[in-house]
């Protein structure tokens, strides 16, 4: 059985850091797409960053410089390092699973984690 | 950027009847679309890839059509477990969702 468990979330003040962790089961991360996507308090979804299973990785504008996108393939583990934190940040971030479709040559998500909450405040 | 468009933002229809959501994208995607459910504390949930795959475990009384900037998510008989909000998605070029739509019991 698929399973994303994230973790890491908090209170964290502006300009602040921290490490959000995502433990997968089920499947091995480093042979999948996975992705980071935001939600925030009554906001709808963005998509935050990806990490291809060869290794790339690519953010939103928004985060782009200030969050990094990595995994541990011997905790079978993503991670999203976030720096530079600013109140719009605040969110529940969730890992995403990525599955190719095999008919349209394209990754779709299929598996999310149940998310952790990030609150940047003073 | 792809930008999405929902509507209506707010669906009322009462359990037992058809409920029709629509998504508009501001370029083609394809068939690169995908539909999401999500309740109020939970993740969201595949119910639609490729425009008009259902996932696995998701019943047939959802259904989804469309292609290229028209999209269709078609609930044809509501239960009360389908009341909740959804969002489409492209992944044709990056990844964008659209605002949602809320589904309420009227």
């Amino acid at each position: 059985e698929v399973q994303l468990v994230e973790s890491g979330g908090g209170l964290i003040q502006p300009g602040g850091s921290l490490r959000l962790s995502c433990a997968a089961s089920g499947f091995t991360v480093s042979s999948n797409y996975m992705s980071w996507v935001r939600q925030a308090p009554g906001k709808g979804l963005e998509w935050v960053s990806v990490i291809y299973s060869g290794g790339s990785t690519y953010y939103a504008d928004s985060v782009k410089g200030r969050f990094t996108i990595s995994r541990d393939n011997s905790k079978n583990t993503l991670y999203l390092q976030m720096n530079s934190l600013r109140a719009e940040d605040t969110a529940v971030y969730y890992c995403a699973r990525q599955y190719y479709d095999y008919v349209w040559g394209s990754y779709y998500f299929d598996y999310w984690g149940q998310g952790t909450l990030v609150t940047v405040s003073s | 950027e792809i930008v999405m468009t929902q509507s209506p933002a707010t669906l009322s229809v009462s359990p037992g009847e058809r409920a029709t959501l629509s998504c508009r994208a501001s370029q083609s995607v394809s068939s690169n679309l995908a539909w999401y459910q999500q309740k109020p504390g939970q993740a969201p949930r595949l119910l639609i890839y490729g425009a008009s795959t259902r996932a696995t475990g998701i019943p047939a009384r959802f259904s989804g059509s469309g292609s290229g900037t028209e999209f269709t998510l078609t609930i044809s008989s509501l239960q009360s477990e389908d009341f909740a909000v959804y969002y489409c998605q492209q992944y044709n070029n990056w990844y964008t969702f659209g605002q949602g739509t809320k589904l309420e019991i009227k």
